[in-house]
């Protein structure tokens, strides 16, 4: 159980196009979900936490406005990317926390995001 | 601002051997830590954890201690399988991970067969 997916997987777009990436709670409800962006080599960094039916939490220095959130059920959450450019080139990933294990964050298995 | 730091990029350990992975972290604040084994082009998966009001947390082969007048806590894998080679990633919270993680830079485990 509290398996968590994402889609598309990878995903390679043209700069200034708009991405959306789908992250969904399979078997549980995601009363939080969380959105983190991994470049090379590097940490994962939060970008932001949203609760459904909510407006999203950004962390500071994420352009709410370049990275639109929606969390409109308890099994779906989504990350649009707008006009990307190729600097927004990284890996995206979900987590969820909800109904199962108490508070545990269970991570989807991430979206690769290539902006040309 | 690295509040939480892996100051070993990657670790190379013979297997049946133990590893030992560092996490150091600035913020007093952090009352919750984990553990997370991450592949490539994969989520991290959970591994282990540790409230600040324990120093001690055992799981079959992981052990996590925890050093707070330090700041530092460690994973200890023992033995270490081949099967173990990933990068793991140290992160800490307020008070559970429901609360937003912060996440350290990583290390590369390679276990030599």
């Amino acid at each position: 159980g509290a398996v968590v997916s994402q889609h598309p997987s990878r995903v390679i777009c043209k700069s200034g196009t708009s991405v959306k990436i789908e992250c969904r709670s399979l078997d549980f409800q995601a009363t939080t979900m969380f959105w983190y962006r991994q470049f090379p080599k590097q940490s994962l960094m939060l970008m932001a936490t949203s609760n459904e039916g909510s407006k999203a939490t950004y962390e500071q220095g994420v352009e709410k406005d370049k990275f639109l959130i929606n969390h409109a059920s308890l099994t779906l959450s989504t990350l649009t990317v707008t006009s990307a450019h190729p600097e927004d080139s990284s890996f995206y990933i979900c987590s969820a926390i909800g109904n199962v294990a108490y508070n545990e964050q269970f991570f989807g298995p991430g979206t690769r995001l290539t902006v040309l | 601002d690295q509040q939480v730091k892996q100051n070993s990029p990657s670790l190379s350990v013979q297997e049946g051997r133990i590893s030992i992975l560092n996490c150091d972290y600035t913020n007093s604040m952090f009352d919750y830590f984990l553990w997370y084994k991450k592949y490539p082009a994969e989520g991290p998966t959970f591994l282990i954890s540790i409230s600040s009001i324990k120093d001690k947390n055992e799981d079959g082969r992981f052990t996590v201690f925890l050093n707070k007048s330090a700041k530092h806590l460690s994973l200890h894998i023992v033995p270490s399988q081949p099967g173990d080679s990933a990068v793991y990633f140290c992160a800490a919270s307020g008070k559970s991970s429901g609360d937003k993680l912060t996440f350290g830079t990583g290390t590369r485990l390679a276990v030599r067969p």
